[in-house]
């Protein structure tokens, strides 16, 4: 069956350090592959996306995903992290033809401490 | 810049009314999305359409239904909303474009609409 996995439900980082969020897939094939960030209260917005080529990632604020096919793992970075980073991070797939659904993981949400 | 917007940020309503939450989006795109967000879920697909007067079932249809009669305009209805449909409700558009290209496939999503029945 299709499904994404994040498996921190939730991380707790001091400013300044280092991120690491997880996100494993399972897939028939190498699908397309998104990080979303929820802030308290809002939608959600587009941090990055992999479609092919070049497996690392860049994105907005900072973030990079670097897809691993051996792993079927695509997750999210930031060398230095900002209290503006706390938030919810979701990892999602989507088929690369056919239906447009995407399948979403449960969430990391991640807590700064100044 | 692109947008999609929610009627409400916050509802509430009692159990067994008839509630009508209302997504509409300025990208031209054809596909649309609802899905439900609780906490240690994630999100949840209801329904989605791919084109005016086209739907298909998500993942969670039970106790919804859904009307596009504009592109730009879909909504989620809840016939006799009971208390377990308490959630945050997103919307999303999305436009298939070429497959290959960068901005296939992406989502774009409202703020979100609570909705509290009680």
């Amino acid at each position: 069956a299709q499904s994404v996995t994040q498996p921190d439900i939730h991380i707790t980082v001091s400013e300044g350090a280092s991120l690491e969020l997880r996100c494993n897939y399972s897939y028939g094939a190498t699908p397309y592959l998104f990080w979303y960030v929820q802030s308290p209260g809002q939608g959600l917005q587009l941090l990055l996306k992999y479609f092919s080529g070049d497996t690392l990632v860049q994105g907005i604020k900072g973030f990079e995903a670097e897809f691993k096919r051996s792993q079927s793992s695509f997750n999210l970075r930031k060398p230095s992290v900002h209290w503006s980073d706390a938030a919810e991070y979701f990892c999602a797939v989507a088929p690369t033809s056919g239906t447009y659904k995407y399948i979403f993981g449960t969430g990391t949400r991640l807590k700064v401490l100044a | 810049d692109v947008k999609v917007t929610q009627s409400s940020r916050y509802l509430v309503k009692r159990t067994g009314e008839k509630v009508f939450l209302e997504c509409v989006q300025d990208m031209d795109h054809e596909n649309m999305f609802w899905y439900r967000q609780d906490p240690g879920l994630g999100l949840r697909l209801i329904y989605f359409s791919y084109d005016v007067k086209m739907k298909e079932k998500g993942d969670i249809p039970e106790g919804y239904s859904v009307s596009r009669e504009k592109k730009e305009r879909f909504s989620l209805i809840l016939e006799s909303a009971s208390t377990n449909q308490t959630s945050m409700y997103l919307c999303a558009s999305s436009s298939p474009g070429l497959a290959g290209l960068s901005s296939y496939n992406e989502q774009f999503f409202g703020p979100g609409t609570r909705l509290t029945v009680l």
